[in-house]
């Protein structure tokens, strides 16, 4: 079975610096997909970037950049230029290619001080 | 984006009354829906996954009798927690799909049994 670990339960970051969310994984599986996905004080779990296994080019979207070190099982989260909209739990997800189910880690709470 | 609706947001039951809760895919047809549950400040937990007119399937430890979870059309599925108890109080998070394209997440359901 998939697993998905975050090993950093709370993290902060002041303002305008960066910050980088760890999250490990372990499967047996070659093709799959990584996720990161947000959630906010509302609970709604936002989409934030996702990473194709087969893809060498760590995704990029705006300020959130990944680090995907496939040999390593490794997929970190960096936000540049962090804002107070940033604040939220982070969770870092799996799925298979072949499979539906998303598994997620324990997630990380992000704290953005001003 | 895909939306997804769920209804209602939050629900207060007495202990031993069921409680149904919708999941809407307002503008895309979902052949698989999910269904999760969230302790405060844990992860999202899978309880079952469940595809347009078949039975769901669901996760190890989850009291299929208890959790009866229905997905009669391409756009709504819902979860009746029968003979609701204090301990079944949590966040409910549903989730649709569309073929194994990017899952789309409800806002949740607050449950709280007293």
């Amino acid at each position: 079975a998939q697993t998905v670990t975050q090993s950093q339960p709370e993290m902060s970051v002041q303002e305008a610096e960066t910050v980088t969310l760890s999250c490990t994984y372990d499967t047996s599986e070659s093709d799959y997909y990584l996720f990161w996905y947000k959630q906010p004080p509302s609970r709604q779990m936002i989409l934030v970037i996702r990473q194709e296994a087969y893809k060498q080019q760590n995704a990029t979207e705006n300020r959130f950049s990944v680090n995907f070190q496939k040999a390593a099982k490794s997929f970190s989260l960096k936000i540049s230029d962090s804002q107070l909209g940033d604040a939220a739990m982070y969770f870092c997800a799996y799925r298979g290619n072949a499979g539906n189910m998303l598994t997620f880690g324990g997630g990380t709470r992000l704290m953005v001080k001003p | 984006g895909a939306v997804v609706s769920q209804h209602p947001s939050w629900v207060i039951c007495k202990s031993g009354t069921s409680v149904k809760i919708e999941c809407r895919s307002l503008d895309f047809q979902a052949t698989t829906m999910f269904w999760y549950r969230q302790f405060p400040k844990q992860s999202l937990m899978l309880m079952a996954t469940s595809n347009e007119g078949s039975k769901a399937t669901y996760e190890q430890g989850v009291e299929k009798d208890k959790f009866l979870i229905n997905h009669a059309s391409l756009t709504l599925s819902t979860l009746t927690v029968t003979s609701a108890h204090p301990e079944d109080s949590s966040f409910y998070i549903c989730s649709a799909a569309s073929g194994t394209a990017s899952r789309y997440f409800g806002p949740g359901t607050r449950l709280t049994v007293t």
